[in-house]
């Protein structure tokens, strides 16, 4: 099965810094890749995602990028903020035969900024 | 629009108990998932549901199962609780024809 390796488990920032959170995959046939925020005591909340026919996309300070080959994708945030702290989940998936991917995840970043 | 909703927030049971939970997706959203969440292993898909037909599911034990209604609400049961079965259970949502998956706050479970 599916199996996705996120780094680092966890980042400091001070505020204004970008921070790079790195996630590769293992099944080739992964063509969906979303990110989510979690903030204490809440569900992961969706932020950004890609598709394997995308190299990048961006949405104001947050974009992800995508390397197919090396199967490995990043999420980039700019300008970090106090409110940006929590922890940040990278996923893949795959069409399954219907419209929904059963989504595999990484472990985590605890993304922290500090002001 | 209201997110997805699960009931209860909280909840504590005792080994050997079983548990039920519930998910109401998103208004519109046929397409219900499961996943647990621990420290240890992170987040993991349980299973998904689509027009009341269980449609994938992951790698968990049968005492691990569930159910979608013809409103697409969705439960998951689990029997004979386990220690290790404390967990957050979050459900999520998916509109029609479309990969986003939108999480409700989750129900956290503890079995003592």
């Amino acid at each position: 099965g599916e199996n996705v390796e996120q780094h680092p488990s966890t980042l400091s920032v001070q505020e204004g810094d970008s921070a790079v959170i790195k996630c590769t995959y293992s099944d080739s046939a992964s063509n969906y890749f979303p990110w989510y925020k979690q903030e204490l005591g809440k569900g992961p909340q969706l932020i950004i995602d890609i598709r394997s026919n995308v190299g990048e996309k961006k949405d104001q300070r947050i974009a992800v990028t995508l390397n197919k080959t090396a199967k490995h994708f990043s999420l980039h945030i700019t300008e970090t903020q106090p409110e940006d702290s929590a922890v940040y989940f990278c996923a893949a998936g795959r069409d399954s035969g219907g419209s929904n991917y059963k989504l595999t995840f990484g472990k985590g970043t605890l993304l922290t900024v500090n002001p | 629009k209201a997110g997805v909703t699960q009931t209860p927030r909280y909840l504590i049971k005792t080994r050997g108990q079983q548990v039920t939970l519930s998910c109401s997706p998103i208004s519109g959203h046929r397409s219900v998932s499961w996943y647990q969440q621990t420290p240890g292993q992170g987040l993991q898909f349980l299973f998904e549901y689509f027009s009341e037909t269980q449609r994938n599911k992951g790698n968990f034990p049968g005492r691990f199962s569930g159910r979608q209604f013809s409103n697409s609400r969705s439960e998951m049961n689990v029997s004979t609780l386990e220690l290790g079965d404390s967990a957050l259970y979050l459900c999520a949502s998916s509109p029609p024809n479309r990969d986003e998956q939108f999480f409700g706050p989750g129900t956290r479970l503890t079995v003592l």
